[in-house]
């Protein structure tokens, strides 16, 4: 069984709609949780990061982190077309840039107009 | 990709034959990692880096082998490509903090 899992999709929803996309995790140990969005044939880009439990917003995305469940979700308000991407979760049990990220498969969306 | 550059952008080669790819990077962050992406498996990280001459194993390292000779500078080498080496290769830099940077990756096929 992998340390993250990622419903891999593809998810298609209407432009306007909310998102919600979610990675579930084993390791108790995470504290560092990572969303990166990846367009097609591009390197992932970092679009939020939240330290423990709790939620943390930016503009129309949301981080949301449950350590008691193991899950993290990331909601995306009045989706654009040019939210179509794949999602990937990241986590890691420490600080400091020699901890290794663990990432999930990724989620593929797509916006549809 | 801040600051971060990949080389060859893609590259066809043969079963047997060593490959080398570069990451360059104009941020001077201590941390550079290369990673694979396989559809199924996400990014796995191959090896790292946490200085000039100094670098560790990821977890699919077996057939890889890396160089940091400068800061700016990671280099993956494959020592004898085999297909199942066929795959998308992302360098990423990091500045201390748990937040990685990612390069726009290398496409590579052994035939």
């Amino acid at each position: 069984q992998k340390e993250v899992e990622q419903d891999p999709g593809p998810l298609s929803v209407p432009e306007g709609a909310i998102v919600s996309l979610n990675c579930t995790y084993s390791n108790s140990a995470f504290q560092y949780f990572m969303w990166y969005r990846q367009y097609s044939r591009k390197g992932p880009e970092l679009l939020m990061y939240t330290y423990s439990s709790g939620n943390k917003e930016d503009g129309r995305f949301t981080a949301q982190v449950d350590k008691s469940s193991k899950y993290i979700s990331l909601f995306i308000r009045d989706s654009q077309p040019s939210d179509s991407a794949t999602y990937l979760c990241a986590m890691s049990a420490g600080s400091g840039g020699g901890n290794k990220l663990t990432f999930g498969t990724g989620t593929q969306l797509k916006v549809e107009l | 990709d801040a600051g971060i550059t990949q080389s060859p952008r893609h590259k066809v080669t043969e079963t047997g034959t060593p490959v080398t790819l570069r990451c360059h990077q104009t941020e001077n962050h201590r941390y550079m990692y290369w990673y694979r992406q396989d559809p199924g498996h996400g990014l796995r990280l191959i090896h790292y880096s946490y200085g000039v001459k100094d670098t560790d194993k990821g977890e699919v390292s077996d057939g890889y082998s890396v160089s940091r000779s400068k800061t700016e500078d990671f280099l993956l080498t494959l020592e004898s490509a085999t297909s199942s080496q066929t795959s998308v290769y992302f360098c990423a830099i990091s500045d201390g903090t748990d937040t990685q940077y990612f390069g726009p990756g290398t496409r590579l096929t052994v035939l």
